[in-house]
């Protein structure tokens, strides 16, 4: 049974802050990594993608990656009241022939001004 | 930016109906998918769909699913004889390749059953 967890929140932070995100996965076949915004009510929103083990930046955003501990996580730099959304880890397991995503319950980001 | 497309936004059917949501993906891939989201859950996989086949499909995608690409933009999801528990948010997504490429998903179609 592949799992991939996070922790509900919410998470509150002021405006200008850091936002660390955390998502531990299960299955050691895991590849890829991903991690979406879902504003309430709305579609998940592709921020970030991270294969490597390391750091990987973009803009504010950073994705951080250690298949060693199964543990992904995501840096949201001077975070700002239109980032307060839910932030969704999910999964790609090599060899996975349909490319299937597993996801995490998510996570809510609240930015406070 | 290219985007997934899906209509409708809402439906409304009672229950033991057939439905159909469609989607149209962006337009250079070739990978499609459908999710589910119940409302306050996890989203779940449904169905992956590649060269014109289902490369991969969940346990909820039992026979009263289907899948279908009836052109070259199109692509829909069938729910046969539909159930309260089928009510949910449905996503379709699209990638421009396998493994490991980004999906792309659509404002999905919040389908509520009578």
């Amino acid at each position: 049974q592949k799992e991939v967890e996070q922790n509900s929140g919410p998470l509150s932070v002021p405006e200008g802050a850091i936002a660390s995100l955390n998502c531990t996965y299960s299955d050691r076949g895991s590849q890829s990594f991903f991690w979406y915004r879902q504003y309430s009510g709305k579609s998940p929103e592709l921020i970030m993608f991270i294969y490597s083990n390391g750091d990987k930046e973009d803009g504010r955003f950073t994705a951080q990656l250690n298949k060693a501990s199964q543990y992904v996580s995501l840096l949201i730099r001077d975070s700002q009241p239109s980032d307060s959304a839910t932030y969704l880890c999910a999964v790609n397991v090599l060899g996975n022939a349909g490319n299937m995503l597993t996801f995490g319950g998510g996570t809510r980001l609240m930015v406070k001004p | 930016e290219p985007e997934v497309t899906q209509t409708p936004s809402h439906q409304v059917t009672q229950m033991g109906q057939e439905v159909i949501l469609r989607c149209v993906p962006i337009s250079n891939h070739l990978y499609f998918y459908w999710y589910r989201q119940i409302l306050g859950q996890k989203v779940e996989f449904l169905v992956s769909f590649y060269n014109n086949e289902i490369s991969e499909k969940s346990e909820i995608f039992d026979d009263q699913f289907s899948v279908e690409r009836p052109d070259g933009s199109n692509f829909t999801l069938k729910i046969r004889s539909t159930k309260l528990e089928d009510s949910a948010m449905y996503f379709c997504a699209s990638s421009d390749g396998g493994g490991n490429q980004p999906q792309h998903f659509g404002d999905g179609t919040r389908l509520s059953i009578l």
